[in-house]
């Protein structure tokens, strides 16, 4: 079972940044915690992950609590092209991802 | 350099058939996973390979899928013979050691 919670879904208006949650309050001290998402029917794209401190990439931002017990996804400018499902997942070593359900977000023009 | 490819696309056979679906992971990635989505669920992992050896199976649904990955290359995921509910998306990932693992369009395999 994933280890952690997403909400179901969210809207964010395009040119925005997104902010999205996580929860992932059982985490251990060797995990990490990894973002993926789905466009339509693809198969899952890599985003960021991170294990202690602040990540950011090309493509998004990544910032984990100081407890490491929640974290949030920000892609600051969303575009249309950035509508999918989201998963953030918790992963020890080179284990196999987990996915839940994800969050589903909606960018609105 | 080449993502990780995996053949075919799409493929649509009769209940009872065999299918065999391909994975060509990156080149160089010793860690090569398979995944499902069944319609409406989650995406749920199946089987892990380090290199040839088969790491984690505790995802296969049941003794009609088989995976091989030999010589450490490319891999195959049989299913034999083919039931309704093995109809879904099926997924194939590879990761080099201990970071983030990329994955193929997938396999669309629809059982009549």
């Amino acid at each position: 079972d994933a280890k952690t919670t997403q909400p179901p879904s969210m809207d964010c208006a395009e040119g925005r940044a997104a902010n999205l949650p996580c929860n992932h309050s059982t985490i251990s001290g060797n995990e990490y915690v990894y973002w993926y998402r789905q466009i339509h029917s693809q198969g899952p794209q890599y985003i960021i992950h991170g294990l202690k401190n602040n990540e950011t990439n090309e493509m998004a931002s990544l910032i984990i609590t100081e407890d490491r017990k929640s974290s949030t996804l920000i892609l600051p400018h969303a575009t249309l092209r950035d509508t999918a499902v989201y998963y953030c997942i918790v992963r020890l070593g080179n284990t196999p991802l987990v996915f839940g359900k994800g969050t589903r977000l909606s960018v609105i023009a | 350099e080449a993502g990780v490819t995996q053949f075919p696309s799409h493929s649509v056979i009769e209940k009872g058939q065999t299918v065999t679906l391909r994975c060509d992971p990156i080149s160089g990635h010793d860690n090569l996973y398979w995944y499902r989505r069944v319609m409406g669920k989650e995406i749920k992992f199946l089987l892990h390979f380090v290199k040839e050896s088969k790491q984690d199976e505790s995802g296969m649904p049941n003794n009609r899928f088989l995976a091989e990955r030999t010589g450490g290359t490319y891999s195959t995921l049989k299913v034999q013979p083919a039931e309704l509910e093995d109809s879904g998306v099926y997924f194939c990932a590879s990761s080099p050691l201990l970071t983030e693992a990329f994955f193929g369009q997938g396999t669309r395999l629809t059982v009549v």
